[in-house]
């Protein structure tokens, strides 16, 4: 079983809003990722959990708020975005990067539409 | 710092016109090299992992081979179920994928 499930597929949210996307995996896997892809741009990473804790953050915005209760589990808090923060979120994970199997699974993505 | 190019950005088929996607990489020390297929709307698609010069990978009508500076992604005999963005990405020794602008291919019946 290679997947990653996420919820909710699409979510419309005001910018006074707060919003959780989630992310769950059942491979194993130790690292997660939150990505985000603007249209017909490559994802670019946001974020990185390693053994459940925070092993990377590209200079994310503090509206965007990163949780991993456990390895199976990611989730992402979104609060008091901006339009241009609309995009397709993407969760991914993978082994330790020091075992050689470490391709990233991505799940189907969360399309975001901020108003 | 890594850089990962694609090339074509677009590659337009007729069914069964087999071709070749390139991606060009520059990393230090690489730790893999990532091919995924992507529909739109959706999450990429894992397709193959290359590690060392020379290797290749086949599923079905895909191809994959690395050298020591590019990886090439063939298609042979395309049906339009291959029709999609195909993005390149490599992998360092730490958590971080590279990725590629991506090839968007379509093809006609």
């Amino acid at each position: 079983d290679t997947e990653v499930t996420q919820t909710p597929k699409h979510l419309v949210m005001g910018m006074t809003n707060k919003k959780s996307l989630k992310c769950e995996q059942h491979m194993g896997h130790r690292a997660m990722y939150w990505y985000k892809q603007k249209a017909k741009k490559p994802p670019e990473l946001m974020f990185v959990y390693s053994y459940e804790k925070l092993s990377i953050n590209e200079s994310v915005p503090s509206r965007f708020s990163p949780e991993c209760p456990n390895s199976s589990l990611l989730n992402l808090h979104l609060h008091a975005l901006q339009p241009e923060d609309s995009a397709l979120y993407l969760c991914a994970s993978s082994q330790d990067p020091g075992q050689r199997n470490t391709e990233a699974f991505f799940g189907q993505g969360t399309r975001l539409t901020v108003v | 710092e890594d850089q990962v190019t694609q090339s074509p950005e677009a590659l337009r088929l007729q069914e069964g016109e087999s071709s070749s996607l390139n991606c060009s990489y520059t990393v230090s020390g690489l730790r893999g090299l990532f091919w995924y297929r992507q529909d739109p709307g959706k999450g990429p698609e894992f397709l193959f992992t290359l590690y060392s010069a020379g290797e290749e990978k086949e599923k079905e009508r895909l191809k994959a081979t690395l050298t020591k500076k590019e990886s090439f992604l063939h298609i042979t005999a395309p049906k339009p179920e291959d029709s999609a963005t195909y993005l390149c990405a490599v992998r360092r020794g730490d958590y971080k994928l590279s990725f590629g602008a991506g090839t968007t291919v379509t093809v006609r019946a």
